[in-house]
């Protein structure tokens, strides 16, 4: 079964509004954490958010907002006010405690993603 | 250095080569992360390394691929006997411990195989 999953391939969005990217996770750890990142064309990889499992605010940063509903394992972003240089791929991930080498920590799983396209 | 610094950025290699890929990591981040990335797709991890413990090598898709890092330095992704449908992106990543940090990735290194 997917652990993130993303089910808009593609959104568009006009120039000044909202727009909310959604991401569901499955786990069935009690303590993780949830991440969103940005792709640009140029292929980097830019970190926008991130979300505690523990947190009971939602995270945000800037134009960026994580609106987390633990009970539905759900971590949607929210981005206020879009701009044209909002025009990317856009990532949901997600980090268990665990690695499968019984490390401290896991890698991060990511969703297949989201292409937001801002219109003039 | 100030990012996480991959090496080369392009490279174009015959089918049947091997390649090594290198990554730099941030200074003081003691995760190590290698992720691959096909055309249009999304991440795919690939291995990891956390200080000095055994790297967790669950995402190696066959024994062609393997890595190595020294301590809390530089690591090298190496692709043996190269076939086409390693023609992607090679992507790396590096943070601290702790699960509420996120990572800082590199530029990438996109490798096509003819």
């Amino acid at each position: 079964a997917q652990k993130i999953t993303q089910t808009q391939p593609g959104m568009f969005v006009q120039e000044k509004e909202a727009v909310t990217l959604d991401c569901t996770y499955d786990t069935s750890d009690q303590s993780y954490g949830l991440f969103w990142y940005k792709q640009p064309s140029s292929g980097e990889m830019i970190f926008l958010i991130y979300q505690g499992s523990y947190d009971e605010q939602n995270a945000t940063e800037g134009r960026y907002s994580l609106n987390f509903q633990k009970a539905r394992k759900s971590a949607n972003l929210v981005i206020s006010a879009s701009q044209l240089g909002d025009s990317a791929m856009y990532f949901c991930a997600m980090r268990e405690p665990r690695g499968n080498y019984g490390g401290s920590q896991g890698n991060l799983i990511f969703g297949k993603g989201t292409k937001l396209s801002v219109k003039p | 250095g100030a990012g996480v610094s991959q090496s080369p950025s392009n490279k174009v290699t015959e089918k049947g080569k091997d390649v090594e890929l290198r990554c730099d990591p941030i200074s003081g981040h003691t995760a190590l992360y290698w992720y691959r990335q096909r055309l249009g797709q999304g991440l795919e991890f690939l291995i990891y390394f956390q200080g000095n413990s055994a790297p967790d090598k669950s995402g190696l898709p066959s024994d062609r691929f393997s890595a190595e890092r020294t301590g809390e330095s530089v690591s090298t992704l190496t692709i043996q006997r190269t076939q086409q449908e390693d023609s992607a992106v090679y992507l790396c990543a590096s943070s601290l411990k702790g699960a509420s940090y996120g990572y800082t990735f590199g530029s990438g290194t996109r490798l096509t195989v003819v």
